[in-house]
């Protein structure tokens, strides 16, 4: 099966500084690539998401990238606010699959 | 439009007991997805359920564990005999038909005593 790995799993900025997020995954047969944004006792909520057919994706202060030969793919926050203080989970599939496999998460916190 | 709901939000159980938890999925959505988080891990997959229907539940323990969507009325994830290592948060998304997005509820944490 599918093996998400992410790092860091934790990450302190700076407000306005940018913030990475790396992940790895096993199957090469993943094409599908969303990212969650999970604040504190609430459900996973889905931020930005990438198909295999593209390198690149923007939306507003936030983007994800996607290397498909080396598998890996990474979320990038620009100009941190405190309000992107949460926990950050990447994800990854088959197209048209159900099941989704997550990586372990990613602790962000955002000083102000 | 009511988002995915779930309760109830905190469930606390002694071993032995039985845990039902369950899940509303959003209007129009009849497909329900079950995860569970165990803490420091990222959500592990457990079962997929079409109304009346499970169709995928190679995610959720062979013993104790069970699943159903019923025609009406929300999924019920039900554990028997509860341990301490069932300790977790579940949650519940749906989506209106698979390969779409999945929306999470709030989630369910429970804790074995």
């Amino acid at each position: 099966g599918e093996n998400v790995e992410q790092h860091p799993s934790t990450l302190s900025v700076q407000e306005g500084d940018s913030a990475v997020i790396k992940c790895t995954y096993s199957d090469s047969a993943s094409n599908y690539f969303p990212w969650y944004k999970q604040e504190l006792g609430k459900g996973p909520q889905l931020i930005i998401d990438i198909r295999s057919n593209v390198g690149e994706k923007k939306d507003q202060r936030i983007a994800v990238t996607l290397n498909k030969t080396a598998k890996h793919f990474s979320l990038h926050i620009t100009e941190t606010q405190p309000e992107d203080s949460a926990v950050y989970f990447c994800a990854a599939s088959r197209d048209n699959d159900y099941k989704l496999s997550f990586g372990a998460g990613t602790t962000v916190t955002v000083r102000a | 439009n009511a988002g995915v709901m779930q309760n109830p939000r905190h469930l606390v159980r002694r071993r032995g007991q039985e845990a039902r938890l369950r899940c509303s999925p959003m209007k129009g959505h009849s497909h329900v997805y079950w995860y569970r988080q165990l803490p420091e891990e990222g959500l592990k997959f457990m079962v997929y359920l079409q109304k009346e229907n499970i169709i995928d539940e190679s995610g959720m323990p062979k013993e104790r564990f069970s699943a159903e969507f019923p025609k009406e009325g929300p999924s019920i994830l039900r554990i028997q005999q509860v341990v301490r290592g069932d300790s977790a948060a579940y949650f519940c998304a749906s989506s209106p038909g698979v390969g779409d997005e999945q929306f999470f509820g709030p989630g369910t944490r429970l804790t074995v005593l």
